[in-house]
């Protein structure tokens, strides 16, 4: 199955910035921004943190961020807290009737 | 608030069959598409199939068209996943998840986990 790429890990120190990245391609984040992200702590249901693109729902903090750049998308989280430290995943709409979206392989984000 | 609650998850042989449902509440169901999201362990999460808001639409990835059925209940705001012909791969937590947007899940419930084994 077709599917984004994220960096398996990354980390940062309290209060740092870290950025992650989403590629996919000209048929899915590249087409469409309907790319979104979610944090999943361990053993827990996934939440969605940002969505088209660069949307918050209500609650999540603004130092969480998201932006794309042609087949790109990225989730930046600045002022790193100890509750960041999770996995995080970003999909996108796809379209298609055999594959409607399309996730990231996960990242997990350590905080030192 | 938003509640999704899944049930119907088990230990199953391959070639049978389970029946996953999701009560929903705290949202206007009968206006949402609604997804079923599965996640192997150690996997990434895996979209398995959605259904349009009066259940005339339903998409399934490739993998599972075929031997599963996407269904709702508006009546009782449910969803439900028949799954059949199982087969080992089919070993996941399987999300109940409503659309926010095409390709964007808003709310997820907690998870119900079916394992395929001999």
């Amino acid at each position: 199955q077709s599917a984004l790429t994220q960096p398996a890990s990354v980390s940062g120190s309290p209060g740092q910035s870290v950025t992650i990245s989403c590629t996919g391609t000209s048929s899915d984040v590249g087409a469409y921004n309907f790319v979104s992200w979610y944090r999943q702590h361990p053993d827990k249901a996934p939440k969605l943190i940002i969505y088209d693109v660069n949307n918050r729902p209500s609650g999540v903090p603004d130092r969480l961020s998201g932006s794309k750049s042609g087949n790109t998308a990225s989730l930046t989280i600045s002022g790193l807290q100890a509750e960041d430290e999770a996995d995080y995943f970003c999909a996108s709409y796809r379209g298609r009737i055999d594959l409607d979206v399309v996730f990231g392989g996960g990242t997990k984000l350590t905080v030192l | 608030e938003v509640q999704l609650v899944e049930s119907g998850g088990g230990l199953v042989q391959p070639g049978g069959s389970l029946r996953l449902s999701c009560a929903a509440s705290g949202f206007s169901f009968s206006d949402s598409w609604m997804n079923w999201v599965r996640q192997a362990p150690g996997k990434r999460l895996e979209w398995v199939a959605n259904i349009n808001e009066d259940g005339g639409v339903q998409k399934y990835v490739d993998s599972v068209r075929g031997r599963f059925t996407i269904s709702r209940d508006n009546a009782e705001n449910s969803l439900f996943l028949q799954m059949n012909s199982l087969r080992v791969e089919d070993t996941a937590v399987y999300y109940c998840a409503n659309a926010k947007a095409p390709g964007t899940f808003g709310y997820w419930g907690q998870g119900t986990l079916a394992i395929v084994s001999s």
